[in-house]
């Protein structure tokens, strides 16, 4: 049962400490997104990849955020340092990477809870 | 630009009742449509989706949506809820045409199956 993994599944930590947050994508996908859940913005995208490159980081404060895929199974999202205002769920999800015209689904990972006080 | 407006923050509904969930859109492009669903501290699972053809779209769980273009509407059914369907679900769309794959996501809609 392929799944998209994350971790940690909850961290907690004081603002200006650096925030690492990891996600294994399912094995032969080629897209990877990061999103931000919070009761006040909802369902955000950060940013994305396909085939490890980054192709829209948009959504990402880039002073403190940064997100990389140092290999195909691995993602990483790095918030240094951290604020209150960066507490929220932050969902990986990967994809196949389809070309244009069909509709990929995005496999979803369980999530990393970040509380920082 | 896409936007996505999910009406009801919240429906309440008694175990065995129907239950429609409204979903409305707007795009400058054409978009695909999808359904999902949040369980309490899980991920979001995909419900069902609309790519093309037939505007009536069959789902896991019983679900099922139908796509109406002229009211950019993508209304979630099901004829039968049980206690197990209470969770939040999320209308999203996706560029059609672009290659572009990221998500956007109404704001949720909470649904409340009572016994």
């Amino acid at each position: 049962d392929a799944r998209v993994t994350q971790t940690p599944r909850d961290k907690v930590t004081e603002m200006g400490q650096e925030v690492t947050m990891r996600c294994q994508p399912i094995l032969g996908h080629n897209t990877v997104f990061w999103y931000r859940q919070t009761m006040m913005q909802g369902l955000e995208l950060l940013a994305y990849f396909r085939n490890r490159a980054p192709l829209d980081d948009s959504g990402m404060p880039k002073d403190r955020f940064s997100a990389e895929m140092p290999d195909a199974t691995l993602a990483t999202l790095k918030i240094q340092p951290s604020e209150p205002r960066d507490s929220a769920v932050y969902f990986c999800a990967s994809g196949l990477g389809l070309r244009t015209g069909e509709g990929e689904t995005q496999y979803f990972g369980p999530g990393t809870r970040l509380l920082v006080l | 630009a896409q936007s996505v407006t999910q009406l009801d923050s919240q429906v309440p509904v008694f175990e065995e009742a129907p239950v429609e969930l409204r979903c409305n859109y707007s795009s400058s492009v054409s978009v695909y449509l999808f359904w999902y669903v949040q369980y309490p501290n899980q991920g979001l699972q995909l419900l069902l989706k609309y790519l093309s053809g037939s505007t009536l779209v069959k789902g896991i769980n019983g679900f099922e949506a139908e796509f109406n273009k002229s009211q950019t509407s993508f209304h979630l059914r099901k004829p039968s809820v049980h206690i197990s369907d209470t969770a939040e679900y999320f209308c999203a769309v996706t560029e059609r045409d672009t290659g572009r794959r990221a998500l956007t996501f109404g704001s949720g809609t909470r649904l409340q199956v009572q016994p």
